[in-house]
Formats: structure tokens, C-alpha cells, sequence
């Protein structure tokens, strides 16, 4: 199993680009995660899908923030405009559900200057 | 919203050395995990567990489901250095496709 696929692995852009991180999960994984990680606040939870319908965004940090996953192999998260503040590392994980815990993928380490 | 202190925030030991963490919440979980993270990759699953007082144990880890469901310990016994790394604990206080809070993580760091 390749496990959870993120891409790209870094990403430098400019305040006020768009930026699209991509994730795909582990086949017959039927729950997916994104998730940012920064020295300050550690582990956040931004949103979640089950069954590739979104489930709880409430962690999703402003509108500028959006997820999508079109199928179960495939999802995308979208910041447009970048600022910042927005640098961390987005991981993406997929499980099965019934408490088994994730399986993470390798992170997307994003700067915006 | 739900919140996890994990302690120590870091940690200097010599090798062989026995480790111990832990995570307090200030709400109920019904699952807690334990994870690990390398430099550079995602947190990996070391321990799951399931049940109030639950001692579980992978080689030299043992971690335990307080009995009043709002913390967790992660032991590691005669400590190497490939144990160097961050040690998160995680909880989940609905049905098993929720999300995981996460604690801030403990760093653990070995001298030889």
C-alpha cells in the first residue's frame, strides 16, 4: 500500500496566490482529514469528510479556506488569496473509521512570503 | 472547544533511560491514541485505546486509558535513540469517524 499521497511535498508562494494542496488517501479509506500543523497551536483540525461529503468545517480558518473531495480517491484543499500567516505544514489522513486511528500522510510544508 | 494539555512539552534523557508523558482533557474521550512524529513526516500510530483503565502495551511502550476518561500516560522503557522524535496524544470523544483532538505534542530527545 503507497499510503497516503500528498502533493506537493513544499510549496513557496507569493501573498495572494491561490494555492491547491492535494491529497489522496488510502484505497478503501472512507474517512479524510486535513489537518495543520504549527509551532503555536500544534494539530488543528480544519475539515472532514466521510464518505467524500464534508462533515464538520468548523475548523476551517476563514472563507479563504475550501475543500473539496469529487471522489474517494481524490481531494483538494484550496487557499485563495494565501497571506502569510497561512505557513504551516497541511497534513491530509485517511482512515476507516471505528476508532482504528489515521494513517498521515507526509505533509505539505507551505510558505507564502 | 475540547482541549488536551500534554506534558512534559520536552524532554532531555540518556539512553536506557525510562520515559513517561502524559495527556489531561478537560472533557470525556472514548478513544485515545498515541502518535509519533519523525522530521520531515506525519504522525504515525503507536497505541490505540479503547476502555477506561485499558493498559496496552507495543514492546517497549505501554500507554493507559485513565479511569476517569479525561487522561492518558505513554511509558517507554530503556529509551534508544531512534525513540528521538515528537510523541503526540490524541482523543475522541464521538463516534469513531470524528476528528481527533490532538495534544501539543512532548519532544523527546535522547543523548547517547
Amino acid at each position: 500500500d503507497a499510503g497516503v499521497i500528498q502533493s506537493p511535498r513544499h510549496e513557496v508562494t507569493e501573498m495572494g496566490q491561490e494555492v491547491t494542496l492535494r491529497c489522496k488517501p488510502i484505497s478503501g479509506h472512507n474517512s479524510l482529514f486535513w489537518y495543520r500543523q504549527t509551532m503555536m497551536r500544534g494539530l488543528e483540525l480544519l475539515i472532514y469528510f466521510n464518505n467524500n461529503v464534508p462533515i464538520d468545517d468548523s475548523g476551517m480558518p476563514e472563507d479563504r479556506f475550501s475543500a473539496k473531495m469529487p471522489n474517494a480517491s481524490f481531494s483538494t484543499l484550496k487557499i485563495q488569496p494565501s497571506e502569510p500567516r497561512d505557513s504551516a505544514v497541511y497534513f491530509c489522513a485517511s482512515s476507516l473509521g471505528g476508532g482504528d486511528g489515521y494513517t498521515f500522510g507526509s505533509g505539505t510544508r507551505l510558505t507564502v512570503v | 472547544g475540547q482541549q488536551l494539555n500534554q506534558s512534559p512539552q520536552s524532554m532531555f534523557i540518556q539512553e536506557g533511560e525510562d520515559v513517561s508523558m502524559n495527556c489531561t482533557s478537560s472533557s470525556i474521550f472514548n478513544t485515545w491514541l498515541w502518535y509519533k512524529q519523525d522530521p520531515g513526516e506525519g504522525p504515525v500510530l503507536l497505541i490505540a485505546l479503547y476502555k477506561a483503565g485499558e493498559l496496552t502495551s507495543n514492546g517497549r511502550l505501554t500507554a493507559q486509558f485513565g479511569i476517569t476518561r479525561k487522561d492518558s500516560f505513554l511509558n517507554i522503557s530503556a529509551s534508544i535513540p531512534s525513540d528521538v522524535g515528537i510523541y503526540f496524544c490524541a482523543g475522541r470523544s464521538g463516534g469513531g469517524a470524528d476528528g481527533l483532538t490532538f495534544g501539543k505534542g512532548t519532544h523527546l530527545i535522547i543523548q547517547p
